[in-house]
């Protein structure tokens, strides 16, 4: 079955460590996207990338750093310098830009 | 005035009724429009597309006012299962840094009761 898979689901850290979430998709899409998602706010555009080796900041990059070696694979690293890393991490992905974008089942992080 | 609104809800229906969802945007040049619904602790998944049109899909019906800049989603004959949140989200134009992106609403929650 063709998706997009997010691993962990939930994942706890202490403050000041780095730690990067998986997102691998098999629908042979060219785009993939990372979102953030707080309670009772709508999501926000972390990273984006429209082609391998090609990546583009969204709105809230800052503390964020992303990867994109291989097409089904776009990697999140969320690094000590991100002031509020707790929240629900989405990846999605889509066949371009202008396509509709599908989510992964997300990633739960709680930093402590 | 936010990019794209949504009356958060919630909306507490019984089982067989019709509920309305509206969302306005901001942008009066974005291109495409979509409703997402999103159950507890899940995943958004897409609903559908909004057609300058209007479109329907089974019980759902969406129209696009792009006068008013408003969209809207019907469900007609509530299900037990139609209980989530229901996302507006908004496509803006091409911004000439290759960006296509989604402006999200915060949602509106659905509860069908029996």
């Amino acid at each position: 079955d063709g998706g997009i898979t997010q691993s962990p689901k939930y994942l706890f850290r202490k403050e000041g460590q780095n730690v990067t979430l998986s997102c691998e998709q098999n629908l042979n899409h060219d785009a993939m996207y990372w979102y953030r998602q707080d309670p009772g706010q709508g999501l926000r555009l972390i990273y984006y990338s429209q082609i391998v080796n090609d990546f583009q900041k969204g709105d809230i990059a800052e503390g964020y750093s992303v990867s994109r070696e291989k097409k089904e694979s776009f990697p999140l690293t969320v690094t000590s310098a991100q002031k509020n890393p707790t929240a629900f991490y989405l990846c999605a992905s889509s066949t371009g830009l202008a396509g509709e974008q599908y989510f992964g089942p997300g990633t739960r992080l709680t930093v402590t | 005035r936010k990019e794209v609104e949504q009356d958060p809800g919630p909306f507490n229906v019984p089982e067989g009724a019709t509920v309305a969802f509206n969302c306005t945007y901001s942008n009066s040049a974005s291109q495409s429009f979509f409703w997402y619904r999103q159950d507890c602790r899940k995943e958004p998944k897409l609903l559908m597309s909004v057609y300058s049109s209007g479109n329907e899909d089974g019980r759902f019906t969406a129209q696009l006012n792009r006068a008013s800049q408003y969209i809207s989603l019907l469900i007609r004959d509530s299900k037990l299962s139609d209980s989530a949140t229901y996302l507006c989200v908004v496509r803006g134009t091409y911004s000439g840094a290759g960006s296509y992106q989604l402006t999200f609403g915060k949602g509106t929650k659905l509860s069908v009761i029996p």
